[in-house]
């Protein structure tokens, strides 16, 4: 079974403080993914990364940088945190992402529950 | 623009009986499209998936789907719910010949009754 797993289940930060949240795939994926999900709307796409060391923004990346140094670990990293960056963040994982593929799969982490105070 | 909508954010229904929840996407274009469920305090994951060949999709845990073209619906069902499908579920599309983006919609809540 693939595994994809987060660093915490809770977190609680100050407003400005560096927040690092970690997500690990077992599987030997390209592909992995960070969102947010927000009651009532659903999941945002924030970044994405189809390799080592590239990334691609998604729908709101606006105040959030990634990093995957490694192919099994993809950081999310808000540089200042802020209240409205209070949320659930999920991480996924793909092995294959595109038509030519056929195949569009993602497994997703159990998330992690952000609040900024 | 919505690319994908789900019309109901709650959805009751009693324990064995039939349930469907709604999804509609906006395209002209050929889409691929996805039903998935997160349970309490889990991540999500993959129902069923259409993205090509019979519009009648099966997936796990006894939900299908039907993909409609000309209502540009992918609405999921299953004939006798029970207490273990209380979830959310997202309906989500890829649009074909874009840049393979997945959006999800905001999500049902499907509540079952005893």
């Amino acid at each position: 079974d693939v595994k994809v797993t987060q660093s915490s289940r809770y977190l609680v930060k100050r407003t400005g403080e560096k927040v690092f949240l970690e997500c690990v795939q077992d599987m030997d994926h390209e592909n992995m993914f960070w969102y947010r999900q927000d009651p009532g709307l659903g999941l945002r796409l924030i970044y994405f990364s189809y390799d080592v060391k590239m990334k691609e923004k998604g729908d709101i990346p606006e105040g959030y940088s990634v990093s995957r140094e490694k192919k099994e670990r993809f950081s999310l990293i808000l540089e200042s945190a802020s209240t409205n960056q209070t949320s659930m963040y999920l991480c996924a994982s793909s092995l294959f992402w595109g038509a030519a593929q056929g195949l569009y799969e993602q497994y997703f982490g159990p998330g992690t529950r952000l609040t900024v105070t | 623009a919505q690319s994908v909508t789900q019309l109901d954010s709650q959805v009751p229904v009693f324990e064995e009986a039939p349930v469907e929840l709604r999804c509609n996407y906006s395209s002209s274009v050929s889409v691929y499209l996805f039903w998935y469920v997160q349970y309490p305090n889990q991540g999500l994951q993959l129902l069923l998936k259409y993205l090509s060949g019979s519009t009648l999709v099966k997936g796990i845990n006894g939900f299908e789907a039907e993909f409609n073209k000309s209502q540009t619906s992918f609405h999921l069902r299953k004939p006798s719910v029970h207490i273990s499908d209380t979830a959310e579920y997202f309906c989500a599309v890829i649009l074909g010949g874009r840049d393979d983006k997945i959006i999800f919609g905001k999500g049902t809540r499907l509540h079952i009754l005893p």
